[in-house]
């Protein structure tokens, strides 16, 4: 079946301008995650979302970075006033049901980059 | 909070010699341990997991085996291939379901 998908793969951007980052979860997914990976780092969890709703936001960097999950599958990773130091890779994963024992499926990630 | 440590990289290693990538965790509680890789180009992918202590994860000729007293998940492989080229991510998850990543490392096998 189809895997986890992110769009676009990568983004270019000036600094101070609004982007938007989009996931689709394996199909039947409850649990979604994003984090973020900067070259040569292991990723960095971001936010999680159970359903429609964010179960844990401790790893967003400040309020520019928000994310919603309006229907409990795409979600969208929006970041405003962005700044060079957001640059990197921006992941997305999906789990079954979000338990201690369940296997995160990674998309390819979208690159971002602000000049 | 909690953290994981793995070997730095670059490992290099002639085909079908023997790896070991060592990986120890600090963790409340007892976590799920697993090992991710990210071949060149492509997106991160499970290679194996353990749930509970003691419990040995496999696949592909990679082994490793959860163990609480050390604290570690040493990832092994008795003969690598050319193939096992990649970046190694030793992880956990912690009490809020999150993976908590090492900062990686780079394996690269020479013909």
């Amino acid at each position: 079946g189809a895997g986890v998908s992110q769009t676009p793969s990568n983004k270019v951007t000036e600094k101070g301008k609004y982007v938007e980052l989009r996931c689709d979860p394996i199909s039947g997914h409850t649990a979604l995650y994003w984090y973020r990976q900067s070259l040569g780092q292991g990723p960095e969890f971001l936010i999680y979302f159970q359903g429609t709703g964010a179960a844990d936001d401790s790893g967003l960097p400040n309020d520019r970075f928000f994310a919603v999950r309006p229907e409990g599958s795409v979600s969208t990773l929006k970041i405003q006033r962005t700044e060079r130091g957001d640059s990197a890779v921006y992941l997305c994963a999906s789990s079954p049901d979000g338990g201690r024992t369940d296997t995160q499926y990674f998309g390819p990630g979208t690159r971002l980059t602000v000049l | 909070g909690d953290s994981v440590t793995q070997m730095e990289g670059p490992v290099t290693l002639s085909e079908e010699a023997f790896l070991t990538i060592n990986c120890t965790y600090t963790a409340t509680g007892y976590p799920s341990l697993f090992w991710y890789v990210q071949y060149p180009g492509e997106g991160l992918q499970l290679l194996l997991k353990a749930t509970k202590a003691d419990d040995k994860g496999s696949n592909k000729g990679f082994e490793a085996t959860y163990r609480k007293e050390t604290t570690s998940f040493h990832l092994e492989k008795g003969s690598v291939q050319v193939s096992d080229s990649a970046v190694y991510f030793c992880a956990l998850m912690d009490s809020s379901y999150k993976l908590i990543f090492g900062s990686g490392t780079r394996l690269l096998v020479r013909p």
